[in-house]
């Protein structure tokens, strides 16, 4: 098992470029989340799923799109990257709802906008 | 927005210590989870409670929910270098998809 994986793991971009950030987890988990990791702020949710072809908002979701085609794949997707998207992206994946809280993280992608 | 508040921010101390770390609110929360960060790497859950008074160990960590669901804590017994890192207290209310975090107390433990 590889348990949750991210790509890329780190990425510069310029003000208004796009890009997409991938997880995928070999678990067969329903439940999968993004969330941004900034100094002072702790982690905070971006969006979820709670299963293939569904998606919805967290705390944070401006700026971002995200899609559930395959049950173990979740993509994120900036459209327009801006500076205060510059943070480390966290994938994580659970078998119960957010009752139970993600129970595993993907590794991180550091994103740096410039 | 429930807030979680965690203490301290920062503790340092001596291979053998003992320590605790507290996650506060004033929001009723039906679960909470604790998790350990180390750098460069994703969180580690290592518990979740769910019952009000609670009390569950790992090793030589003990980790309790309050009576009332809006507090918990983490007791680690003899800490070790090891140890060293984030931990980072979650918790989640009535409305779903709304799991939040605490700031995190960043650990370190000298040999």
């Amino acid at each position: 098992n590889a348990g949750v994986t991210q790509t890329p793991k780190f990425r510069v971009l310029k003000t208004g470029q796009s890009m997409t950030l991938l997880c995928a987890q070999d678990m067969n988990h329903e439940y999968m989340y993004w969330y941004r990791q900034d100094p002072g702020m702790g982690l905070r949710l971006i969006h979820y799923s709670v299963g293939e072809g569904t998606t919805a908002k967290g705390e944070v979701p401006d700026g971002y799109n995200v899609s559930r085609l395959k049950k173990q794949n979740f993509l994120l997707g900036l459209e327009s990257a801006a500076p205060s998207q510059t943070s480390v992206y966290f994938c994580a994946s659970s078998n119960e709802g957010l009752a139970g809280g993600p129970e595993f993280f993907g590794p991180g992608t550091r994103l740096t906008v410039l | 927005t429930q807030l979680l508040e965690q203490s301290p921010q920062f503790l340092s101390i001596q291979e053998g210590e003992n320590l605790t770390v507290y996650c506060n609110s004033s929001s009723v929360f039906s679960s909470l989870q604790w998790y350990r960060q180390e750098p460069g790497e994703g969180p580690v859950l290592l518990v979740t409670v769910v019952t009000g008074g609670e009390v569950k160990k790992l090793k030589r960590l003990t980790f309790q929910f309050g009576d009332a669901r809006k507090d918990s804590s983490l007791h680690i017994t003899a800490a070790q270098p090891g140890d060293t890192g984030l931990y980072l207290c979650a918790a989640s209310g009535t409305s779903y998809g709304k799991l939040t975090f605490g700031q995190g107390t960043i650990l370190t433990v000298h040999p």
